[in-house]
């Protein structure tokens, strides 16, 4: 069974930075691309950006390249995004997906950001 | 960014009815493989959004036959037929033809 589990959400304050994870399993992780979405309270997905099977492609979203960056360790089949200078625009659920289908999505992570 | 225009916002129906939702692109989602990268996702109350349709008319995993997916170009079309209490939730159609991908603001399919 496909099984995507995000991590790291919580309260932070404005301007700080934190890291999120996405636990794969059931799968085999470094043969697909994986990404993050964002859904703001109440509001649509926003696509922040993608990461290829070996790293050597990452894309983001031109509104948040110089905030997020996007890594994977294939070896821990874990997928990362560390934000930076954090505003309560980036309040949100955030959700990792396998591929560029988005055919598979965790749960979600909660980050709220707030003094 | 490809906008990505879907109507209804919203939609009230009956169990049984079927239903259309429509998502138009402000450019052509064909690729230059020759592909259509336009996809349709359901999110359930509470849930997190799950794939129904990819590359437009093709099922996703486990997904009933009851939902079918039509179009080129521009111009696509989800179809529910016989709608059941289970497809209740916001549809949301995605492109990802054109970087950046962008999502449709959501159709929102409620009990009449």
């Amino acid at each position: 069974e496909v099984k995507l589990v995000e991590s790291g959400g919580g309260l932070v304050q404005p301007g700080r930075s934190l890291k999120l994870s996405c636990a794969a399993s059931g799968f085999s992780f470094n043969d697909y691309w994986m990404g993050w979405v964002r859904q703001a309270p109440g509001k649509g997905l926003e696509w922040i950006g993608e990461i290829n099977q070996d790293s050597s492609t990452i894309n983001y979203t031109p509104s948040l390249k110089d905030k997020f960056t996007i890594s994977r360790d294939n070896a821990q089949n874990t997928l990362y995004l560390q934000m930076s200078k954090l505003g309560s625009e980036d309040t949100a659920i955030y959700y990792c997906a396998r591929g560029r289908r988005f055919a598979y999505w965790g749960q979600g992570t909660l980050v709220t950001v707030s003094s | 960014d490809v906008v990505m225009t879907q109507t209804p916002p919203s939609l009230s129906v009956a169990i049984g009815q079927s239903v259309s939702i429509s998502c138009k692109s402000s450019q052509s989602l064909v690729y230059s493989d020759g592909k259509t990268y336009l996809h349709w996702l359901l999110q359930s109350p509470g849930q997190s959004p799950k794939l129904l349709i990819y590359q437009v008319s093709n099922l996703g995993s486990g997904v009933p036959d009851r939902f079918s997916g039509t179009g080129s170009q521009k111009d696509f079309t989800l179809k529910i037929s016989r709608v059941e209490a289970e497809d209740l939730g916001v549809y949301y159609c995605v492109q990802a033809t054109h970087f950046p991908d962008t999502f449709g603001a959501g159709t929102k399919l409620e009990l009449k």
